[in-house]
């Protein structure tokens, strides 16, 4: 079955750090890839997405590449700010047989940024 | 325009009851789906529904969850019996077909 694989957290920065969260992925066929961030006592809110190979989704500074020959979809940003606090979860969807597009989640990573 | 929208946002209840949780897509999504987020099982797909087609409910725990989805539109998520491993965060997300999927704020669930 589909799987979400990313890094445990949490992890803590200073304000400007350069962040990377790992995120691998297991999926038969082609997945598209998400980045969700849920800002404390928010709902899940899209951060970035990418539907296939060599894409790179972008947005608020994040980027994350699509990497099919390493099933990874890394999140990077250059210089993250205290606003950026939050848990970052990473996910896959692939579009099923009845059209459907259930996501399949990875356990989250919080990030605490620090001035 | 209005996102998704969920009630009750807190709902606490106690072992043995039955509890309805509600969701309000974006108009004209066609596309819903519920999630349970809990601290041991992180966030898990329960179920779909897209138009008039049968749902998806191959994430449904136990046949004690059961959902409806009256004219296309507003979701119930239905409960029986719960149970204490039953308490966590449930989701609802809307989309058009094949989608981006947005998500309400959620409903937090505790089991006494």
């Amino acid at each position: 079955g589909n799987s979400v694989t990313q890094m445990e957290g949490p992890v803590t920065l200073s304000e400007e750090a350069f962040l990377t969260i790992n995120c691998t992925y297991t999926a038969t066929g082609y997945p598209s890839l998400f980045w969700y961030v849920q800002y404390p006592g928010e709902g899940l809110q899209l951060l970035l997405k990418a539907t296939k190979a060599d894409d790179k989704g972008s947005n608020k500074g994040f980027e994350a590449t699509y990497r099919k020959e390493t099933t990874s979809f890394h999140l990077e940003k250059g210089s993250v700010q205290v606003s950026d606090s939050a848990v970052y979860f990473c996910a896959l969807a692939r579009r099923d047989t009845g059209g459907g597009n259930k996501l399949t989640f990875g356990t989250g990573t919080q990030l605490k940024v620090e001035l | 325009g209005a996102g998704v929208s969920q009630s009750p946002s807190n709902k606490v209840t106690e072992k043995g009851k039955d509890v309805e949780l509600r969701c309000d897509p974006i108009s004209g999504h066609t596309a819903l789906y519920w999630y349970r987020q809990s601290l041991g099982q992180g966030l898990e797909f329960l179920i779909y529904f897209q138009g008039n087609s049968a749902p998806d409910k191959s994430g449904l725990p136990s046949d004690r969850f059961s959902a409806e989805r009256t004219g296309g539109s507003v979701s119930t998520l239905t409960i029986q019996r719960t149970q204490q491993e039953d308490s966590a965060v449930y989701l609802c997300a809307s989309s058009s077909l094949a989608d981006t999927q947005y998500f309400g704020p959620g409903t937090r669930l505790t089991v006494l």
